[in-house]
């Protein structure tokens, strides 16, 4: 099966911009899907397709894609998005039908 | 209030088996494709299985097949997943997690139930 590989950990000062990477072939074929989760919660999707965020995401958090990169930037990095960021797609290896979580990036802010 | 609530969970002896139940409520639960995810202490999100709306389409992870089994009853909202012989390394947090607007964007999640095996 395919893979989807992010740095295992970030960091950003309070109130700079802070660029979250997740990468693999399938990202080629399929858009990622983004998820945050803080400790002891359940993740919450932040960003999917293209650059599309769910209602009530604030608009500092955009996303993009170019070739197998996909990215989560946020612009203007806020205390309360200290968290563990993962991204997700379907698999291209199995036509699309199973779907991957890359392993993770855990975000500090400073 | 749309949500999403599993059960289920407990502690096991290697080999046995468990029923993960997870009840829909607040949306047309029949509509949505359906999907598991866990989480095993202190690692990462890894997917686990998904069913289509109408249960025809049915996936799962390449390395739990044979072992769990998705199923769901849209009369009752509900989506369940049965796991058997369990493994010392299926011990995480299971959640169900609803799709919409493309098949991985998992808008709506559980809380969470642990299997402890």
């Amino acid at each position: 099966s395919s893979e989807l590989t992010q740095d295992p950990a970030v960091s950003v000062a309070l109130g700079q911009t802070v660029r979250l990477i997740c990468q693999g072939d399938t990202l080629k074929s399929y858009y990622a899907s983004w998820f945050q989760q803080k400790p002891g919660q359940a993740p919450v999707l932040v960003m999917y397709g293209y650059n599309n965020r769910p209602s009530g995401i604030p608009d500092r958090f955009s996303g993009s894609r170019s070739g197998d990169t996909a990215s989560l930037t946020i612009t203007g990095a806020q205390a309360e998005d200290e968290a563990d960021y993962y991204c997700n797609s379907r698999d291209r290896d199995s036509g699309g039908n199973l779907v991957i979580f890359g392993g993770g990036t855990k975000l500090t802010v400073l | 209030e749309v949500q999403l609530v599993e059960s289920g969970g407990g502690l096991v002896r290697p080999g046995g088996s468990l029923r993960l139940s997870c009840a829909g409520s607040g949306f047309a639960f029949r509509s949505y494709g359906m999907h598991w995810v866990r989480q095993a202490p202190g690692k990462g999100l890894e997917w686990v299985s998904s069913i289509s709306s109408t249960g025809t389409y049915i996936y799962y992870a390449d390395s739990l097949k044979g072992r769990f089994t998705i199923s769901r009853d849209n009369a009752q909202s509900s989506l369940y997943l049965q796991v058997d012989s369990l493994r010392d390394e299926d011990t995480a947090i299971y959640y169900c997690a609803r799709a919409q607007w493309e098949p991985s964007a998992f808008d709506v999640w559980g809380q969470g139930t642990m299997v402890t095996v």
